[in-house]
């Protein structure tokens, strides 16, 4: 079946470490990617997506993600954590032939120690 | 500009009864989802609307979930009778008509319902 992987289900780091969550998708045709993150007590926001073009995508509050799509990956990076960036990050995967559904990881909890 | 807004937040309800939960979307948002996420579980997609009409329903566990978005724009997932697995949040989002060259619109998404089975 197909399905959406995120690699980690807890990472915890202290501010100014680096980051990196891995998502691979499992989709053989062609995808639109996003990086959904979930603060507490907020609502899921968008923090960055892929439609097509270069490979690496900037988002919000210093995240990126690079799609290397021999690899089906969409990892998620920022170079320089802070506390504020303790949330839930979840990868989604739209498979342009199945219409608009978003299919999800399982998400990964990330705790940012001040 | 108002976001997604659910109701309720939260519900507790008893094996066998009816719960009802509502979505508000975005004013203009043609599309409207529902997903779902079981305790310890992925965001898992329920169906999605176009105006009024099902677009997609692949994702509805089974018949004892009805969702209805009569003049296309509130929606309602009602669960009748609520079995204990079907505890967990409910989301909803919503997402405009791609146009122009647009392939693919953002989903926005609610703040969920938080549904309890007893």
């Amino acid at each position: 079946a197909q399905s959406v992987s995120q690699h980690n289900h807890h990472v915890i780091l202290s501010e100014a470490a680096s980051l990196e969550l891995g998502c691979n998708y499992s989709y053989g045709g062609t995808v639109n990617l996003f990086w959904y993150v979930q603060y507490p007590g907020q609502h899921l926001q968008l923090l960055l997506k892929y439609f097509s073009g270069d490979p690496l995508v900037k988002g919000i509050k210093g995240f990126e993600a690079e799609f290397i799509k021999s690899k089906f990956s969409f990892n998620l990076r920022k170079p320089s954590v802070q506390w504020s960036d303790t949330a839930e990050y979840f990868c989604a995967v739209n498979l342009k032939a199945a219409g608009n559904k978003l299919t999800f990881g399982g998400g990964t909890r990330v705790l940012v120690k001040p | 500009e108002a976001g997604v807004t659910q109701f309720p937040s939260h519900s507790v309800i008893e094996k066998g009864q009816t719960v009802t939960l509502r979505c508000d979307p975005i004013s203009g948002h043609d599309n409207l989802y529902w997903y779902r996420r079981v305790m310890g579980k992925e965001i898992k997609f329920l169906l999605h609307f176009v105006k009024e009409s099902k677009q997609d329903e692949s994702g509805m566990p089974n018949n004892r979930f009805l969702a209805e978005r009569t003049g296309g724009t509130y929606s309602t997932l009602k669960v009748q009778p609520a079995e204990l697995e079907d505890s967990g949040v409910y989301f909803c989002a919503s997402s405009q008509v791609p146009s122009g060259r647009a392939a693919y619109n953002e989903q926005f998404f609610g703040p969920g319902t938080r549904l309890t089975v007893l």
